[in-house]
C-alpha cells in the first residue's frame, strides 16, 4: 500500500529553525516533493529530491534518504509568513501522480 | 506567466444536483491532474490527462464522476448526481512533459459543499 506520514502540527518561534519530517512507504519511488499551502490558496512548490542528500534553496532545505524512506524539510530564520501547511508528496514509478501525506500545519509565533 | 486557474472557487449544491468544475492549466503543459481533499484527509489523486487522453483514472471514486479534456487544453470534472460524501476541495495541477523533475503546479482549488 501507499502510506506517507507527517506530524499533524508544529509550532516554532520567529527567527528559529524548524525541521518537518516525512516518512513514506510506497510501491515505487520517482521523486519526493515538498509544497507549501497557505489557507485557501494553491499548494506551491518548494523543493524536489530524487537522489539521497540535501538540496538547499535559500532559507529552505530538503533532505532525502531513499533507503530509510525518509525526508525532512528544514526552514531557517523563520518568518511569520511561513505559517502554513507543508505537504510531502511522493511520485511513484507507475504513473506521474503524487501520493500526498496529510500535511503539517506550522504555526510561527512572535 | 499565468498559473493554473480553477472555476468556480466555491460551489454549494444539493444532493442529487450536478456540478461541473473547470481547470485551465498553464499554457503548454500537456499533463493535467485532478486531485481531491475531503475534510480531515490527505489530498488524493483522481486522474491524469496527457493532452486529451486519459493516462490514468485509477483514482476516480465511481461513475458519477466524469472528466474531459477536449482539445487538450482546459479540463472539466462533472459530478452527477452529487452525493454528500463528494464534498471537499478539488485541486487541479499541470506539468510540462519531458523534464526529469516534472513539477506539478497546482490551482487554488474548488471548494464543493453538497447539502
Amino acid at each position: 500500500g501507499q502510506n506517507i506520514d507527517q506530524p499533524t502540527e508544529m509550532t516554532a518561534t520567529e527567527g528559529a529553525i524548524v525541521q518537518i519530517n516525512c516518512t513514506y512507504q510506497t510501491s515505487g519511488f520517482n521523486g519526493l516533493f515538498w509544497y507549501q499551502q497557505h489557507a485557501g490558496e494553491a499548494p506551491t512548490f518548494l523543493s524536489y529530491n530524487v537522489l539521497d542528500g540535501l538540496e538547499e534553496k535559500g532559507r529552505f532545505s530538503s533532505f532525502l534518504s531513499r533507503s530509510k524512506g525518509y525526508s525532512y524539510l528544514l526552514l531557517k530564520e523563520l518568518q511569520m509568513k511561513d505559517s502554513a501547511s507543508y505537504l510531502c508528496a511522493v511520485r511513484d514509478n507507475y504513473g506521474q501522480n503524487f501520493v500526498f501525506g496529510p500535511g503539517t500545519r506550522l504555526s510561527v509565533l512572535p | 506567466e499565468a498559473g493554473v486557474t480553477q472555476f468556480p472557487s466555491h460551489s454549494v449544491i444539493e444532493k442529487g444536483q450536478t456540478v461541473t468544475l473547470r481547470c485551465d492549466p498553464i499554457s503548454g503543459h500537456d499533463n493535467l491532474y485532478w486531485y481531491r481533499r475531503v475534510m480531515g484527509k490527505e489530498i488524493k489523486f483522481l486522474l491524469h490527462f496527457v493532452k486529451e487522453s486519459k493516462q490514468d483514472e485509477s483514482g476516480m471514486p465511481n461513475n458519477r464522476f466524469l472528466a474531459e479534456r477536449t482539445g487538450g487544453t482546459y479540463s472539466t470534472l462533472k459530478v452527477q448526481p452529487a452525493e454528500l460524501e463528494d464534498s471537499g476541495v478539488y485541486f487541479c495541477a499541470s506539468s510540462h512533459a519531458g523534464t526529469a523533475q516534472e513539477t506539478q503546479y497546482f490551482g487554488p482549488g474548488t471548494r464543493l459543499l453538497v447539502l
